[in-house]
């Protein structure tokens, strides 16, 4: 990818099991984003998280931000089959806007 | 929130001919566009950064001559894939923010579905 990579490449899960993304990224950032897209649609933004923030909830949704690995991961607890998708992070080093390569998440019901 | 606009979500061209697709921010001024192409089960690549009133900004490996991006006011951009050709296929997609910079929330298009026959 243009901005780094991210771990898994796919994770297949029970619904009710947590699901843990990893990204990292490849230059110094202000923030990292992380977006989520369903199958051949938009993309709907889930979080930031700014480089001075370790970690950050919100609702089922953990972020946490690691910049001396340049890492960050983000945590969706109690999955529901609803949240089968495509997770991506996000980074915006010099003005442009560049994503980590993606995890295809399944959750099967 | 702020809503994003793409136009048309699917095309199907004859190889050869160009075709528009419109990016517009419904209710926000965006002086920056980003335009992103994705094959499938892949991740969204940055093509340009499309600025309102002057030259799109290209990443390395895009052809500014095949893919023409105007940003002519603050709200309507446009890529045009000129000559195009089955390798052009793909997902498009554009994103905007209140503002225009980029390490802000990024409001996403639908994305548009191309296919060149």
């Amino acid at each position: 990818s243009q901005q780094g990579e991210e771990d898994p490449q796919a994770l297949s899960i029970q619904e009710g099991e947590n699901a843990t993304m990893n990204c990292s990224y490849k230059t110094s950032i202000n923030n990292l984003q992380w977006y989520r897209q369903n199958s051949g649609r938009g993309l709907v933004h889930l979080n930031l998280i700014r480089s001075n923030e370790r970690e950050k909830h919100s609702g089922r949704l953990r972020v946490t931000l690691d910049t001396s690995k340049k890492s960050s991961s983000l945590l969706i607890t109690a999955s529901r089959a609803a949240d089968t998708a495509s997770y991506f992070c996000a980074t915006a080093p010099l003005n442009k806007f560049y994503f980590g390569s993606g995890t295809k998440l399944n959750v099967k019901p | 929130g702020a809503v994003v606009s793409q136009h048309p979500s699917r095309v199907i061209c004859k190889s050869g001919t160009s075709v528009k697709i419109e990016c517009r921010s419904l209710d926000f001024q965006a002086t920056t566009m980003f335009w992103y192409r994705q094959f499938p089960k892949k991740s969204l690549m940055l093509m340009a950064t499309s600025n309102e009133g002057s030259k799109a900004t290209y990443e390395q490996g895009v052809e500014k001559d095949k893919f023409l991006i105007n940003h002519a006011s603050l709200t309507l951009s446009t890529l045009t894939v000129t000559s195009a050709h089955p390798e052009d296929s793909s997902f498009y997609i554009c994103s905007a923010s209140p503002g225009g910079q980029a390490d802000v929330e990024q409001y996403f298009g639908p994305g548009t579905r191309l296919t060149v026959t």
